[in-house]
């Protein structure tokens, strides 16, 4: 049981370029989030989806894109990288119900654009 | 939408002594209240959550207190040791129940 991964680790990008991160879990969690975290602003919610076919925006949705096809992968794209993108970006999933709403968490990207 | 503050941004105390991080809240009807811990290098973990429903939950040496007509909670570390050192966040779920926002963090440092 790895819970959630994301690949890569690390990547560092020229401004402009253009880039995929992917979240998996494999714990059949409804519900995705991705997230960049940033020094003394904590978590950031960029999107979210409840479920397969399904992504909503979050605090700060402008220049990323999601894509939720499968219920175990949430895909986080940037298509003009720009310095003011680099984080590190965290995907969660969870399984939600009334009043609870335990969110695990991958191991983090760490992205930096020149 | 909901905004979560949380003070101090960082704290240092002597191992043994008690740490308390506070947060506020600006949405009276937010329900759910958890605290995630963050290892250097790694992603956040759960710790310790609490509902509307109470106003206080204990779970060996930490505890968290909540009062939700001055909508702000704190998270109480006693008898701290090295291994708590870390960043912790507080958060509050959204009205839907579809997310939390976070707030900024606390790096907390125990000195042996």
């Amino acid at each position: 049981n790895a819970g959630v991964t994301q690949t890569p680790k690390f990547r560092v990008l020229k401004t402009g370029q253009s880039m995929t991160l992917l979240c998996a879990q494999d714990m059949n969690h409804e519900y995705m989030y991705w997230y960049r975290q940033d020094p003394g602003m904590g978590l950031r919610l960029i999107h979210y989806s409840v479920g397969e076919g399904t992504t909503a925006k979050g605090e700060v949705p402008d220049g990323y894109n999601v894509s939720r096809l499968k219920k175990q992968n949430f895909l986080l794209g940037l298509e003009s990288a720009a310095p003011s993108q680099t984080s590190v970006y965290f995907c969660a999933s969870s399984y939600v119900a009334q009043h609870y709403n335990e969110q695990f968490f991958g191991p983090g990207t760490r992205l930096t654009v020149l | 939408g909901e905004n979560v503050e949380q003070h101090p941004s960082t704290l240092s105390v002597q191992e043994g002594d008690s740490a308390v991080i506070k947060c506020t809240y600006s949405d009276s009807a937010s329900n759910y209240f958890p605290w995630y811990k963050q290892e250097l290098g790694k992603g956040p973990q759960l710790i310790i959550d609490i509902r509307s429903n109470v106003g206080e939950k204990k779970d060996q040496r930490i505890a968290v207190t909540l009062n939700k007509t001055a909508k702000h909670f704190s998270l109480h570390i006693t008898e701290t040791q090295p291994e708590d050192s870390a960043v912790y966040f507080c958060a509050a779920e959204d009205n839907a129940g579809n997310m939390l926002t976070f707030g900024g963090g606390t790096r907390l440092m125990v000195k042996p």
